[in-house]
């Protein structure tokens, strides 16, 4: 079945550092692919998503580009800041399946120290 | 007030006990989810409903159950509270429509059940 692998953090950076989570994942079909964030005692709420080969997701810093050859979705920000920590969770959903159902990765907790 | 809204947001309660956690909406849209998050194991998926007549399990629906009473409210219940389903519960939608192959999903702010 469909499924998402994504690193296991803790990931610590100091402000300003680089940041990239990986993501790999398997489909039966073409799925559409995201990154959640969720903010300490907050639901999840959508970062970016690319729908089809080689579409780069962006927004506020973050951006992934959606790599068939390697079934990748690596999320990237140049410089983070302390507010950008939080739990990152990298999904699909796979259109094709029939289901419609949304897989999730087991998240990734970044903390980002001043 | 938010679009997806969890009841309660915290409940302690025991080994046996049924428990109800409610979800009402205001997005207007058909689809609707139940998630549990565990530490380490993401969020995984319990039940779904496409619209009000159509309901179907997810990955873990064991020892659960749920309601679709109508279009805006979904509501997951545990029929005989366990320890290993202490737990985060999150209900989400969808904007996904009839025709279309991608959406994003909406996502309460989470009910934290604990069962002792």
């Amino acid at each position: 079945g469909d499924s998402v692998t994504q690193m296991e953090g803790p990931v610590t950076l100091s402000e300003e550092a680089f940041l990239t989570i990986n993501c790999t994942y398997t489909a039966t079909g073409y799925p559409s692919l995201f990154w959640y964030v969720q903010y300490p005692g907050e639901g999840l709420q959508l970062l970016l998503k690319a729908t089809k080969a080689d579409d780069k997701g962006s927004n506020k810093g973050f951006e992934a580009t959606y790599r068939k050859e390697t079934t990748s979705f690596h999320l990237e920000k140049g410089s983070v800041q302390v507010s950008d920590s939080a739990v990152y969770f990298c999904a699909l959903s796979d259109p094709l399946s029939g289901t419609y159902k949304y897989i999730f990765g087991t998240g990734t907790r970044l903390k980002v120290l001043a | 007030d938010a679009d997806v809204t969890q009841t309660p947001r915290n409940r302690i309660t025991k080994t046996g006990k049924r428990i109800m956690l409610e979800c009402s909406q205001t997005k207007g849209h058909d689809r609707m989810y139940w998630y549990r998050q565990d530490p380490g194991l993401g969020l995984r998926l319990i039940y779904y409903s496409f619209d009000v007549k159509d309901i179907n399990k997810g990955e873990i629906s064991d020892g659960y159950s749920v309601s679709r009473q109508a279009q805006a409210k979904f509501s997951l219940s545990l029929e005989s509270a366990i320890p290993n389903q202490t737990a985060l519960y999150f209900c989400a939608t969808s904007d996904l429509g009839v025709g279309q192959t991608t959406g994003e999903l909406f996502f309460g702010e989470g009910s934290r059940l604990t069962v002792l």
